[in-house]
Protein backbone atom coordinates (compact mmCIF):
# COMPACT_ATOMS: atom_id res chain seq x y z
CA UNK A 1 0.00 0.00 0.00
CA UNK A 2 1.38 3.54 -1.05
CA UNK A 3 1.62 5.80 1.55
CA UNK A 4 -0.30 8.44 -0.12
CA UNK A 5 -3.47 7.78 -2.26
CA UNK A 6 -5.29 9.91 -4.62
CA UNK A 7 -7.83 9.39 -7.23
CA UNK A 8 -5.60 10.06 -10.82
CA UNK A 9 -9.36 11.18 -12.41
CA UNK A 10 -9.99 12.44 -15.03
CA UNK A 11 -11.86 14.68 -13.63
CA UNK A 12 -13.85 16.80 -15.83
CA UNK A 13 -16.41 19.72 -14.73
CA UNK A 14 -17.83 22.62 -16.57
CA UNK A 15 -16.63 26.04 -15.90
CA UNK A 16 -17.91 27.65 -12.51
CA UNK A 17 -18.91 23.94 -11.17
CA UNK A 18 -17.61 23.38 -7.20
CA UNK A 19 -14.55 20.79 -7.61
CA UNK A 20 -13.74 18.31 -4.78
CA UNK A 21 -10.10 16.92 -4.52
CA UNK A 22 -8.93 14.29 -1.85
CA UNK A 23 -6.12 12.12 -0.64
CA UNK A 24 -5.81 9.61 2.29
CA UNK A 25 -2.52 8.42 3.88
CA UNK A 26 -1.11 5.97 6.06
CA UNK A 27 1.31 7.63 7.99
CA UNK A 28 -0.03 9.27 11.61
CA UNK A 29 3.56 11.02 11.96
CA UNK A 30 2.99 13.12 8.71
CA UNK A 31 1.69 16.94 10.25
CA UNK A 32 2.10 18.89 6.74
CA UNK A 33 0.03 18.82 4.17
CA UNK A 34 0.02 21.07 0.92
CA UNK A 35 -1.29 20.78 -2.24
CA UNK A 36 0.43 21.49 -5.77
CA UNK A 37 -0.77 22.56 -9.28
CA UNK A 38 1.20 21.23 -12.04
CA UNK A 39 0.28 22.64 -15.82
CA UNK A 40 1.68 20.57 -18.40
CA UNK A 41 5.44 20.65 -19.01
CA UNK A 42 5.94 22.79 -15.72
CA UNK A 43 7.10 22.48 -12.59
CA UNK A 44 4.61 21.85 -9.34
CA UNK A 45 3.58 25.05 -7.85
CA UNK A 46 2.66 25.21 -4.35
CA UNK A 47 -1.48 25.92 -3.84
CA UNK A 48 -2.20 25.57 -0.41
CA UNK A 49 -0.22 24.60 2.95
CA UNK A 50 -1.44 23.33 6.53
CA UNK A 51 0.05 22.44 9.71
CA UNK A 52 -2.15 19.19 11.56
CA UNK A 53 -5.47 19.11 11.15
CA UNK A 54 -8.54 22.07 10.09
CA UNK A 55 -9.09 24.59 6.92
CA UNK A 56 -7.19 26.89 5.51
CA UNK A 57 -9.28 29.14 2.88
CA UNK A 58 -7.21 31.51 0.30
CA UNK A 59 -9.68 33.10 -2.25
CA UNK A 60 -11.27 30.01 -4.27
CA UNK A 61 -9.10 27.30 -2.66
CA UNK A 62 -10.39 25.71 0.68
CA UNK A 63 -8.28 22.98 2.29
CA UNK A 64 -9.17 20.45 5.08
CA UNK A 65 -7.11 18.00 6.76
CA UNK A 66 -9.00 15.30 8.76
CA UNK A 67 -5.97 13.66 10.81
CA UNK A 68 -8.29 11.34 12.58
CA UNK A 69 -8.84 10.00 9.25
CA UNK A 70 -6.41 10.45 8.00
CA UNK A 71 -8.00 12.16 4.74
CA UNK A 72 -7.17 15.63 3.00
CA UNK A 73 -9.43 17.62 0.66
CA UNK A 74 -9.09 20.92 -1.74
CA UNK A 75 -12.44 22.48 -2.57
CA UNK A 76 -11.96 24.51 -5.21
CA UNK A 77 -15.20 27.54 -6.04
CA UNK A 78 -16.20 28.92 -9.04
CA UNK A 79 -14.09 27.16 -11.43
CA UNK A 80 -12.20 28.70 -13.93
CA UNK A 81 -10.56 27.10 -17.24
CA UNK A 82 -7.60 28.40 -16.04
CA UNK A 83 -7.93 25.75 -13.16
CA UNK A 84 -7.30 23.07 -16.02
CA UNK A 85 -4.26 21.33 -14.54
CA UNK A 86 -3.05 18.23 -12.36
CA UNK A 87 -3.05 18.41 -8.55
CA UNK A 88 -0.50 17.20 -6.47
CA UNK A 89 -1.45 16.57 -2.61
CA UNK A 90 1.96 15.94 -0.56
CA UNK A 91 2.73 15.19 2.98
CA UNK A 92 5.20 15.43 5.58
CA UNK A 93 6.60 14.81 9.37
CA UNK A 94 8.49 16.62 11.17
CA UNK A 95 12.21 15.56 10.14
CA UNK A 96 14.99 16.02 12.75
CA UNK A 97 17.53 17.79 9.87
CA UNK A 98 14.96 20.26 8.83
CA UNK A 99 14.56 18.93 5.65
CA UNK A 100 10.89 18.53 4.57
CA UNK A 101 10.65 15.36 2.71
CA UNK A 102 7.61 14.93 0.48
CA UNK A 103 5.25 11.78 -0.16
CA UNK A 104 3.33 12.53 -2.80
CA UNK A 105 -0.29 11.28 -4.44
CA UNK A 106 -0.11 10.48 -7.89
CA UNK A 107 -2.00 13.52 -9.01
CA UNK A 108 -5.61 14.48 -10.12
CA UNK A 109 -6.01 15.50 -13.57
CA UNK A 110 -8.60 18.05 -13.64
CA UNK A 111 -10.37 19.65 -16.72
CA UNK A 112 -12.83 22.96 -16.54
CA UNK A 113 -14.85 23.23 -19.58
CA UNK A 114 -15.42 27.01 -20.59
CA UNK B 1 13.76 36.47 -9.26
CA UNK B 2 14.23 32.84 -11.10
CA UNK B 3 13.88 30.11 -8.28
CA UNK B 4 14.81 27.19 -9.05
CA UNK B 5 16.53 26.74 -12.47
CA UNK B 6 17.32 23.44 -14.16
CA UNK B 7 19.33 23.01 -17.11
CA UNK B 8 19.21 21.24 -19.41
CA UNK B 9 15.43 21.50 -19.91
CA UNK B 10 15.69 18.21 -22.61
CA UNK B 11 18.26 15.53 -23.10
CA UNK B 12 18.69 12.37 -25.00
CA UNK B 13 21.43 9.92 -23.71
CA UNK B 14 22.23 6.78 -24.80
CA UNK B 15 22.27 3.32 -22.68
CA UNK B 16 25.87 3.83 -21.10
CA UNK B 17 26.57 7.64 -21.19
CA UNK B 18 26.96 9.50 -18.39
CA UNK B 19 25.18 12.69 -17.46
CA UNK B 20 25.20 15.53 -14.33
CA UNK B 21 21.45 17.72 -14.33
CA UNK B 22 22.06 21.20 -12.90
CA UNK B 23 19.90 22.67 -10.27
CA UNK B 24 20.39 26.50 -8.59
CA UNK B 25 17.70 28.61 -6.47
CA UNK B 26 18.64 32.09 -5.55
CA UNK B 27 16.47 32.00 -2.47
CA UNK B 28 18.59 31.21 -0.25
CA UNK B 29 17.14 27.93 1.27
CA UNK B 30 19.03 25.09 2.68
CA UNK B 31 17.65 21.85 2.24
CA UNK B 32 17.48 21.27 -1.64
CA UNK B 33 16.15 17.62 -3.07
CA UNK B 34 16.26 15.95 -6.25
CA UNK B 35 12.73 14.19 -7.59
CA UNK B 36 11.76 11.92 -11.09
CA UNK B 37 8.00 11.89 -12.08
CA UNK B 38 6.90 9.00 -13.61
CA UNK B 39 2.91 8.31 -15.18
CA UNK B 40 1.14 6.66 -12.37
CA UNK B 41 4.06 7.04 -9.78
CA UNK B 42 4.02 10.35 -9.00
CA UNK B 43 7.02 12.60 -7.66
CA UNK B 44 9.36 10.16 -5.90
CA UNK B 45 12.13 11.29 -3.85
CA UNK B 46 15.42 10.18 -5.61
CA UNK B 47 18.35 12.05 -2.69
CA UNK B 48 17.99 15.38 -0.63
CA UNK B 49 20.50 17.51 0.68
CA UNK B 50 18.68 18.83 4.40
CA UNK B 51 21.81 21.74 4.73
CA UNK B 52 25.24 22.47 3.17
CA UNK B 53 28.15 19.56 3.29
CA UNK B 54 25.19 16.87 3.43
CA UNK B 55 23.23 14.17 1.35
CA UNK B 56 20.66 11.73 2.07
CA UNK B 57 19.28 8.96 0.02
CA UNK B 58 15.94 9.41 -0.99
CA UNK B 59 13.36 6.68 -2.24
CA UNK B 60 15.06 5.30 -5.37
CA UNK B 61 18.53 6.44 -5.09
CA UNK B 62 19.62 3.54 -7.14
CA UNK B 63 21.98 4.61 -10.45
CA UNK B 64 22.09 8.15 -9.30
CA UNK B 65 24.58 10.56 -7.60
CA UNK B 66 24.34 13.82 -6.23
CA UNK B 67 26.87 16.84 -5.58
CA UNK B 68 26.11 19.86 -3.09
CA UNK B 69 28.30 22.10 -4.76
CA UNK B 70 27.49 25.20 -2.46
CA UNK B 71 24.20 26.20 -0.97
CA UNK B 72 22.66 27.46 -3.78
CA UNK B 73 23.52 24.55 -6.41
CA UNK B 74 22.55 20.25 -5.98
CA UNK B 75 23.57 18.14 -9.05
CA UNK B 76 22.51 14.55 -9.48
CA UNK B 77 24.63 12.60 -12.08
CA UNK B 78 24.19 9.68 -13.92
CA UNK B 79 26.91 7.73 -14.32
CA UNK B 80 25.90 4.85 -16.26
CA UNK B 81 22.40 5.63 -18.12
CA UNK B 82 19.81 3.20 -18.30
CA UNK B 83 16.62 2.93 -19.95
CA UNK B 84 14.67 2.83 -16.70
CA UNK B 85 16.05 6.35 -15.79
CA UNK B 86 13.91 7.66 -18.43
CA UNK B 87 11.86 10.41 -16.38
CA UNK B 88 11.12 14.06 -15.72
CA UNK B 89 13.65 15.08 -13.21
CA UNK B 90 12.67 17.80 -10.99
CA UNK B 91 14.68 20.06 -7.93
CA UNK B 92 13.40 21.72 -5.56
CA UNK B 93 14.67 24.10 -2.25
CA UNK B 94 13.13 24.80 0.97
CA UNK B 95 13.56 25.94 4.10
CA UNK B 96 13.67 24.37 7.18
CA UNK B 97 10.61 22.81 7.43
CA UNK B 98 8.81 24.38 4.68
CA UNK B 99 6.99 23.51 1.87
CA UNK B 100 9.12 23.20 -1.31
CA UNK B 101 9.43 25.33 -4.23
CA UNK B 102 10.24 23.26 -7.66
CA UNK B 103 12.09 24.12 -10.92
CA UNK B 104 10.64 23.30 -14.43
CA UNK B 105 12.08 19.68 -14.72
CA UNK B 106 14.71 18.27 -17.06
CA UNK B 107 12.94 15.45 -19.50
CA UNK B 108 15.44 12.88 -19.97
CA UNK B 109 15.32 10.21 -22.60
CA UNK B 110 17.41 6.86 -22.45
CA UNK B 111 17.49 5.20 -25.69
Amino acid sequence: QKEVEQDPGPLSVPEGAIVSLNCTYSNSAFQYFMWYRQYSRKGPELLMYTYSSGNKEDGRFTAQVDKSSKYISLFIRDSQPSDSATYLCAMSGSGETGANNLFFGTGTRLTVIP
Amino acid sequence: NAGVTQTPKFQVLKTGQSMTLQCAQDMNHNSMYWYRQDPGMGLRLIYYSASEGTTDKGEVPNGYNVSRLNKREFSLRLESAAPSQTSVYFCASSEFWQPQHFGDGTRLSIL
